[in-house]
């Protein structure tokens, strides 16, 4: 079993639609929790980080984390075409002095016109 | 303030062969880290450089090596290709302190294919 899991996808929504992107994990070390977005061929662009259960918003964008459960969710408002792309969940945890990230596969997102 | 660069960002080698990439990292990163991304997958995690030393490691074998610079730049070393190295190679850098969230901001990435 994977350390973190995310749906594939592909996710495909309509232009205006709510979008709502989920992983769940396994180990309870995990510290921070992270959205990254990367558009095809290009690296990944840090979209939202959070540390405790909870609701973190940053304009159509809400980063939501239930340590509880092991589930964090992205929800995307009023999607846009330019927000088509792979969502990567990320999860960091502390090796010794210093720390790495633990990455979902990725779900890809379709906002149609 | 640059970001983190990569070069090359295509390369082709054939197996058994070695390869360099490198980086530089965001001004005022100390920090920089490598990740290995397979088609359809999440990147992983190579290994981390700080003050010039590698403080941690994933999963990946003693043919994947490193170094760091003391301007904080950063080169990835394969030896001995495989087809499985096939992956985009991705850099990341951040600021190590104690209260920092570690925030990792990446580059474009160099995309390495062995045949």
């Amino acid at each position: 079993q994977k350390e973190v899991e995310q749906d594939p996808g592909p996710l495909s929504v309509p232009e205006g639609a709510i979008v709502s992107l989920n992983c769940t994990y396994s180990n309870s070390a995990f510290q921070y929790f992270m959205w990254y977005r990367q558009y095809s061929r290009k690296g990944p662009e840090l979209l939202m980080y959070t540390y405790s259960s909870g609701n973190k918003e940053d304009g159509r964008f809400t980063a939501q984390v239930d340590k509880s459960s092991k589930y964090i969710s992205l929800f995307i408002r009023d999607s846009q075409p330019s927000d088509s792309a792979t969502y990567l969940c990320a999860m960091r945890v502390m090796m010794d002095s210093s720390y790495k990230l633990i990455f979902g596969s990725g779900t890809r997102l379709l906002v149609r016109p | 303030e640059t970001g983190v660069t990569q070069s090359p960002t295509h390369l082709i080698k054939t197996r058994g062969q070695q390869v360099t990439l490198r980086c530089s990292s965001q001004s005022g990163h100390n920090t920089v880290s490598w990740y290995q991304q397979a088609l359809g997958q999440g990147p992983q995690f190579i290994f981390q450089y700080y003050r010039e030393e590698e403080n941690g490691r994933g999963n990946f074998p003693p043919r994947f090596s490193g170094l760091q610079f003391p301007n904080y730049s950063s080169e990835l070393n394969v030896n001995a290709l495989e087809l499985d190295d096939s992956a985009l190679y991705l850099c990341a850098s951040s600021r190590l302190v104690p209260s920092n969230t570690g925030e990792l901001f990446f580059g474009e990435g160099s995309r390495l294919t062995v045949l």
